[in-house]
C-alpha cells in the first residue's frame, strides 16, 4: 500500500492566488483529516470526515478555506484567496473503518509558502 | 478531553532506553493514552495506546500508573532515527470522537 498520497509536496504562491491541496486516503479507509501545522500554533486539525461526509469543520479558519470529498478515494482543501499567513505544512491523515480506536495515518505534507 | 503536560525536549544516548513521561491527572474512567511521534519533515506516525493496563508492541512500550494520572513511554533501545516530537494525547473512544488533539510534545533527540 503506498500510503496516504498528498499533491502536490510543495506550493509557492504569491497572495491572493487560489491554492488547491490533494489528499487521496488509503484504500478502505472511511475517515479523512485535514491538519495545518506551524511553529506558532503546532498541529490543528482544520476538517474531518466520515464516508465522504464533513462532520466537524470548527478548525476550518475562516471561509476562504474550503474542503470537498466527492468520494472515497479523493479530498481537496482549497484556500481562495490565499495570504501569506496561511504559510504552513498541511497534512491529510486517514483511518480505517470499525477501528475504535484512534490510530491515524497521515500523508506526507504539503509545505505551503504564500508570498 | 483531559489536558496532557509533557517535558519539552530529554537526551538520550543511543542504544539506551528512552522514557518519556506524561502527566494527565485529569484524565477520566474512558479515555485512552496514545503516542504519536513525528520526525522531522514527516507526518506524525501512530505508536502505542493504552487504558489502564501496560502494552507493548514491536515499537515501544506504555506504562500507566495505577492511578492513570501518568504514563511512560519507553523506547526500549533507541536509535538516531528515533530523533523525533513526541506527542501524549488523551482521548476516549466511540461516538464523534475522531479529533485528536496535538500538544506541544517532547522533542526527544538520540546522542551518538
Amino acid at each position: 500500500d503506498a500510503g496516504v498520497i498528498q499533491s502536490p509536496r510543495h506550493e509557492v504562491t504569491e497572495m491572493g492566488q487560489e491554492v488547491t491541496l490533494r489528499c487521496k486516503p488509503i484504500s478502505g479507509h472511511n475517515s479523512l483529516f485535514w491538519y495545518r501545522q506551524t511553529m506558532m500554533r503546532g498541529l490543528e486539525l482544520l476538517i474531518y470526515f466520515n464516508n465522504n461526509v464533513p462532520i466537524d469543520d470548527s478548525g476550518m479558519p475562516e471561509d476562504r478555506f474550503s474542503a470537498k470529498m466527492p468520494n472515497a478515494s479523493f479530498s481537496t482543501l482549497k484556500i481562495q484567496p490565499s495570504e501569506p499567513r496561511d504559510s504552513a505544512v498541511y497534512f491529510c491523515a486517514t483511518r480505517p473503518p470499525g477501528s475504535g480506536y484512534n490510530e491515524q495515518f497521515f500523508g506526507p505534507g504539503t509545505r505551503l509558502t504564500v508570498l | 478531553d483531559a489536558k496532557t503536560t509533557q517535558p519539552p525536549s530529554m537526551d538520550c544516548a543511543e542504544g539506551r532506553a528512552a522514557n518519556l513521561p506524561c502527566n494527565h491527572s485529569t484524565i477520566s474512567g474512558n479515555e485512552y493514552v496514545y503516542w504519536y511521534r513525528q520526525i522531522h519533515s514527516q507526518g506524525p506516525q501512530y505508536i502505542i495506546h493504552g487504558l489502564k493496563n501496560n502494552e507493548t508492541n514491536e515499537m515501544a512500550s506504555l506504562i500507566i500508573t495505577e492511578d492513570r494520572k501518568s504514563s511512560t513511554l519507553i523506547l526500549p533501545h533507541a536509535t538516531l532515527r528515533d530523533t523525533a516530537v513526541y506527542y501524549c494525547i488523551v482521548r476516549s473512544h466511540g461516538g464523534a470522537t475522531n479529533k485528536l488533539i496535538f500538544g506541544t510534545g517532547t522533542l526527544l533527540a538520540v546522542q551518538p
